[in-house]
């Protein structure tokens, strides 16, 4: 079992829907959790970052944490052509354990 | 605020050459990492470093690759020998301390290839 699992896609939504992005985790006393957007041939952005259960919403994104359950979920409303990337949950357990998923690649059709 | 600078680019090797990246982190930004990417996958840590002391370094493959971060600002990541597995993107990262929600900072990544 991977540390951090993340559906490789693509996803394709179209152009104005929600893109549901999901992410799992295997060690329950991860602390914090990242989401990190990264275009072919870029490097990795951060989206967003969230550490307590819950729903935490910026903008048009909406990350959702449910440690019980050890998954993490990033919401996109409204997508535009411009969300199409990949995208990269980051679980950190401790100061010294960062662990990035694989990615998500998201694919926006007009 | 200049972000996370690395030097070179690009880089093509033949296997069995050595080969040397360097980054310069977000001035004041206490901690740095050094990602493995190869192609299709996230980001792999292969050291980080707290100030000028190694914090964690468990996934740098020692027999070849080495990492240094001198009196605790730029940082080399020196691979010898090449292998061609070690084809990939090295991205350096900073972040401004090892505790706390602190974002992390990418750097725009070297791109080796190795022949």
């Amino acid at each position: 079992q991977k540390e951090v699992e993340q559906n490789s896609g693509p996803l394709s939504v179209p152009e104005g829907a929600i893109a549901s992005l999901n992410c799992t985790y295997s060690d329950r006393g991860s602390q914090s959790f990242f989401w990190y957007r990264q275009y072919s041939g870029k490097s990795p952005e951060l989206i967003m970052f969230i550490y307590s259960n819950g729903d935490k919403e910026d903008g048009r994104f909406t990350a959702q944490l449910n440690k019980a359950s050890q998954y993490v979920s990033l919401l996109i409303r409204d997508s535009q052509p411009s969300d199409s990337a990949t995208y990269l949950c980051v679980v950190i357990r401790s100061a010294s354990k960062i662990i990035f998923g694989s990615g998500t690649r998201l694919s926006i059709r007009p | 605020e200049a972000g996370v600078a690395q030097s070179p680019r690009y880089k093509i090797i033949e296997k069995r050459q050595s080969v040397a990246f360097w980054c310069n982190p977000i001035s004041g930004h206490a901690t740095l990492y050094w990602y493995q990417q190869i192609l299709g996958q996230g980001p792999k840590l292969l050291i980080q470093f707290q100030n000028n002391g190694v914090v964690d370094d468990s996934q740098l493959p020692k027999d070849r690759f080495s990492a240094e971060r001198l009196k605790g600002v730029d940082s080399t990541l020196k691979i010898q020998p090449a292998k061609l597995e070690d084809s990939a993107v090295y991205l350096c990262a900073s972040r401004l301390a090892l505790r706390g929600i602190y974002e992390q900072y990418f750097g725009p990544g070297t791109r080796l290839t190795v022949t």
